[in-house]
């Protein structure tokens, strides 16, 4: 168990440039969560996989975000067109239930210039 | 909609006393569970302690422990015995168990230094 590794741990884009970031979580673990951290706040929710469906998405994920799980393993957030609001802490997480937490990852911070 | 309210922005304790961080939620579920985590600067956000809300029983582990008040909608967590390394934001996070969504709300953050 090598815990939730996130990739890159630091992204700098230009603005109006695409990004994509990679989440590997516990490889037991059937849920998958995405969450957007800013400085001072806490995490606050944009997605999340059991298994390999994409079961709830948060009004913060606008159309220039996706996300995917292929055969519910990895999981890959992708932001089209970049903005500076976007930066921010992007956190995975997994979960083999829902009543023992989640297991986050390092996370990927994204500063859009 | 469910809300999680820290109020205490920071907080500061001696090595080797006890502190409390305060935590509010507000929802009209009687089904969740509740979360203590902990973010060390620079480094990935751990689970410190957990609390089902059916269950009265205040939950421990180790050093932390919390006052679990349901009527109250308050969720606060003990570290006793700070250590050095205890330093980092905490975030009390609430999950739903009733309205079919997955996500867990999260407050703002308590950043806890502890002095020497």
């Amino acid at each position: 168990d090598t815990g939730v590794s996130q990739n890159p741990r630091h992204k700098i884009t230009k603005r109006g440039q695409n990004v994509t970031f990679r989440c590997d979580p516990i490889s037991e673990h059937n849920r998958l969560y995405w969450y957007r951290q800013t400085l001072g706040q806490g995490p606050e929710f944009l997605t999340y996989f059991q298994n390999e469906a994409q079961l709830e998405k948060s009004r913060l994920l606008s159309d220039r975000f996706s996300a995917e799980r292929p055969k519910g393993s990895f999981s890959t957030l992708e932001i089209q067109r970049t903005e500076q609001g976007d930066s921010a802490m992007y956190l995975c997480a997994s979960s083999l239930g829902q009543a023992k937490g989640y297991t986050f990852g390092s996370g990927t911070r994204l500063t859009v210039v | 909609a469910q809300t999680v309210t820290q109020s205490q922005p920071e907080m500061s304790v001696q090595e080797a006393e006890t502190v409390t961080l305060s935590c509010t939620y507000d929802t009209s579920e009687s089904d969740y569970y509740l979360f203590w985590y902990k973010q060390p600067p620079s480094r990935q956000m751990i689970l410190v302690i957990r609390q089902e809300a059916y269950k009265q029983q205040n939950a421990t582990e180790n050093r932390f422990s919390v006052n679990f008040q349901k009527a109250a909608k308050s969720f606060s967590l003990k570290i006793s015995d700070s250590q050095l390394g205890d330093a980092a934001m905490y975030f009390c996070a609430y999950r739903t168990l009733t309205s079919g969504t997955y996500k867990y709300i999260f407050g703002t953050g308590t950043r806890l230094k502890v002095l020497a």
